[in-house]
């Protein structure tokens, strides 16, 4: 059974810098595409960005100035540091798993989330 | 960027009623890759189905999907009481690479 958990810093103020971490309990983790994608307030999904065992990374253009996603293999592990941070990136962060290209890399399992709020 | 949309914003039914839920994108999916997820108050969204059709593990059968190209349906034949969420639909494959739509509320009547 596939699970993913994740944390890292619930509170953070402007100009600061988002860190979350999700670690890939059972299944193959070099096998996998892996995501971020993030839920504003009371509204949908944005997809943040992605990368696999050999840190291939790709990024939502719109965030993509301020991201990076990195992998630690060993640990299964893959994180996401979003810089310079204000208001408007409160959300709830989830890590997801993407599932294989015949499926259409459909997001199959999701980490718990995380709250991460801005404020002064 | 392809651009999803989901109407109707809300649907209000009842239990053991038909849903049908419907995602339209501004242009054509690639190869069907478009999914359905249900989110409840307070969880990670689910996945339902994939590449259009296809149902996820351990997903019920009266959830279903059908379409191609920019249009897109998710029926649930008879509604649960665990059925009631929101649920979005998401597309692979044009710059982002996951776009999600807005989402349909389905709450009780």
């Amino acid at each position: 059974q596939v699970q993913l958990q994740q944390w890292g810093a619930g509170l953070l103020k402007p100009s600061e810098t988002l860190s979350l971490t999700c670690t890939v309990y059972g299944g193959s983790f070099s096998a996998f595409y892996w995501s971020w994608i993030r839920q504003l307030p009371g509204k949908g999904l944005e997809w943040i960005g992605e990368i696999n065992h050999s840190g291939n990374t790709n990024y939502n253009p719109s965030l993509k100035s301020r991201v990076t996603i990195s992998v630690d293999t060993s640990e299964k592990q893959f994180s996401l540091k979003l810089s310079s941070v204000t208001a408007a990136d409160t959300a709830v962060y989830y890590c997801a798993r993407e599932r294989d290209a015949n499926s259409g890399y459909p997001l199959d399992y999701w980490g718990q989330g995380t709250l991460v709020t801005v404020s002064s | 960027e392809i651009v999803l949309t989901q109407s109707p914003g809300t649907l209000s039914l009842s239990p053991g009623e038909r849903a049908t839920l419907s995602c339209r994108a501004s242009q054509s999916v690639s190869n069907s890759y478009l999914a359905w997820y249900q989110q409840k108050p307070g969880q990670a969204p689910r996945l339902l189905i994939y590449g259009a059709t296809s149902r996820a593990t351990g997903i019920p059968d009266r959830f279903s999907g059908s379409g191609s190209g920019t249009d897109f349906t998710l029926t649930v034949s008879r509604l649960e009481p665990e059925d009631f969420a929101v649920y979005y639909c998401q597309q692979y494959g044009s710059s982002p690479l996951f776009t999600f739509g807005p989402g349909t509320k389905v709450d009780f009547k």
